[in-house]
């Protein structure tokens, strides 16, 4: 089975970027499937932010304007989030999942990301 | 943007009991509508896609029904594990959009 694992910071402060690695097991990232983010925000609401794909193009969610950028490292088998330009609003869970088709099948556990002076 | 409107956003049911809950698409999404589980404290599941298909693993007794921009997801015989938010997903075109949920207790 393919296993995920976020890891970050845990706290950021205002106006400065947040990065995120997603660690991928059981599967290649160049193999197929497209490697998203997803984040939960407080009070549950779910939003797609983008992803990197098995040959390695991107798509992003347009809320997420020029602040988003998800890159992979495929010797190490993980793929990154950077958001630049943080703000409270972006406090939230953050999730790696893989797209197959058009549905979400594999989670990781999430991320919990606080932005906070 | 495609809108995801859930109903009811909070549901108390008893064990044994047959719920529904709905998913209404701003827009036609054909049968691109996922249901995904999601129980306190833990991960959304993936329950249904395409609509109706069942996800493996997955109880028979959750079923989903639907095309164009209405869509049902049916637990039936409720169980004390089926405690959980329950969210709907379109897949009909970017950016994927999600329902605000609907949260399952049980009387």
């Amino acid at each position: 089975d393919v296993q995920l694992q976020e890891s970050g910071p845990g706290l950021v402060k205002p106006s400065q970027s947040l990065s995120l690695t997603c660690s991928v097991t059981g599967y290649s990232i160049t193999s197929g499937y497209y490697w998203n983010w997803i984040r939960q925000f407080p009070g549950n609401k779910l939003e797609w932010m983008g992803y990197i794909s098995y040959d390695g193009s991107n798509n992003y969610n347009p809320s997420l304007k020029n602040r988003i950028s998800i890159t992979r490292d495929t010797s190490k088998n993980q793929f990154f989030l950077k958001l630049n330009s943080v703000t409270t609003e972006d406090t939230a869970t953050y999730y790696c999942a893989t797209l197959y088709g058009n549905y979400f099948d594999y989670w990781g556990q999430g991320t919990t990301l606080t932005v906070s002076s | 943007d495609i809108q995801m409107n859930q109903s009811p956003s909070s549901l108390s049911a008893s064990l044994g009991d047959t719920i529904t809950i709905t998913c209404h698409a701003s827009q036609n999404i054909n049968v691109w509508l996922s249901w995904y589980q999601q129980k306190p404290g833990n991960i959304p599941k993936l329950l249904i896609y395409k609509a109706s298909n069942l996800h493996t693993g997955v109880p028979s007794r959750f079923s989903g029904s639907g095309s164009g921009t209405g869509f049902t997801l049916t637990i039936s015989s409720l169980q004390p594990e089926d405690i959980a938010t329950y969210y709907c997903q379109q897949g009909q075109s970017y950016p994927w959009t999600f329902g605000g949920g609907t949260k399952l207790e049980i009387k």
